[in-house]
C-alpha cells in the first residue's frame, strides 16, 4: 500500500531533550515536506526536499532540522526543543512539480 | 492574516448540500486543492482544479473557480455524516510543491 508513514504518532517531551520524528515513504517520491499544523494557522512549511542531499527552509525553520540521505525518508530533528514547538507535525510527499501531496497521520509532540 | 483565507466552522443537516469557500491572494496560482482531514488522520486530497478550469465535477464534489474574484468554493451534495471533518482549501504559486499555500481548514459538522 501507498503511504507516507510518520513515528511516532505522539510524543511527549521536556524542553531541551533532543528527539527525532522520522518519516518514510514507499512511493518513490522525489519531493518531501514537513508542516505544523496549529490552530487556526493550517499548516505551515518548516522544511522540504527537492531530492536527495537537497533540502531547504520552509516559512518556519528555526529549531529543527532535516536530512534526506534516502530517497525514502525524511527525518525531522528539534535538537533542543521548547514549549513552543508543541504541535502536530505532517510529513508528506509528491512526485514533484505541482502534483498532490501524501500526507502522513501526523505526530502530536508536546513539549513540557 | 492569512494568504489563503476560509471561514473556520460551517454546520449543516445530513442530506443537504455544503459549500466552503475559500479566496487566495496570488492571481498566478497554478493549481488550486481541497484537502479533507478526519481525526486523528492526515490530510487526504479530495480533488484540485488547474487554474485554467472554471469547475470540476466529481461525483458528489463540485469545485467551482472564480478567478477574477480569486474565490474558489467545494460543494459536497447530498452532505452525510461521514463527511464531518475538516476541508482544507490550497494554492499552488508556481510549478514547485513547495510554493503551496494552505488554509486555515474549515471544520464541517453533519448534524442527523
Amino acid at each position: 500500500e501507498a503511504q507516507v508513514t510518520q513515528n511516532p504518532r505522539y510524543l511527549i517531551t521536556v524542553t531541551g531533550k533532543k528527539l527525532t520524528v522520522t518519516c518514510s515513504q514507499n512511493m518513490n517520491h522525489e519531493y518531501m515536506s514537513w508542516y505544523r499544523q496549529d490552530p487556526g494557522l493550517g499548516l505551515r512549511q518548516i522544511y522540504y526536499s527537492m531530492n536527495v542531499e537537497v533540502t531547504d527552509k520552509g516559512d518556519v525553520p528555526e529549531g529543527y532540522k532535516v536530512s534526506r540521505k534516502e530517497k525514502r525518508n525524511f527525518p525531522l530533528i528539534l535538537e533542543s526543543p521548547s514549549p513552543n514547538q508543541t504541535s502536530l507535525y505532517f510529513c508528506a510527499s509528491s512526485l514533484g512539480g505541482s502534483r498532490p501531496l501524501h500526507f502522513g497521520n501526523g505526530t502530536r509532540l508536546t513539549v513540557t | 492574516g492569512e494568504d489563503v483565507e476560509q471561514s473556520l466552522f460551517l454546520s449543516v443537516r445530513e442530506g443537504d448540500s455544503s459549500v466552503i469557500n475559500c479566496t487566495y491572494t496570488d492571481s498566478s496560482s497554478t493549481y488550486l486543492y481541497w484537502y479533507k482531514q478526519e481525526p486523528g488522520a492526515g490530510l487526504q486530497l479530495l480533488t484540485y482544479i488547474f487554474s485554467n478550469m472554471d469547475m470540476k465535477q466529481d461525483q458528489r464534489l463540485t469545485v467551482l473557480l472564480n478567478k477574477k474574484d480569486k474565490h474558489l468554493s467545494l460543494r459536497i451534495a447530498d452532505t452525510q455524516t461521514g463527511d464531518s471533518a475538516i476541508y482544507f482549501c490550497a494554492e499552488s504559486r508556481g510549478y514547485n510543491n513547495n510554493d503551496m499555500r494552505f488554509g486555515a481548514g474549515t471544520r464541517l459538522t453533519v448534524k442527523p
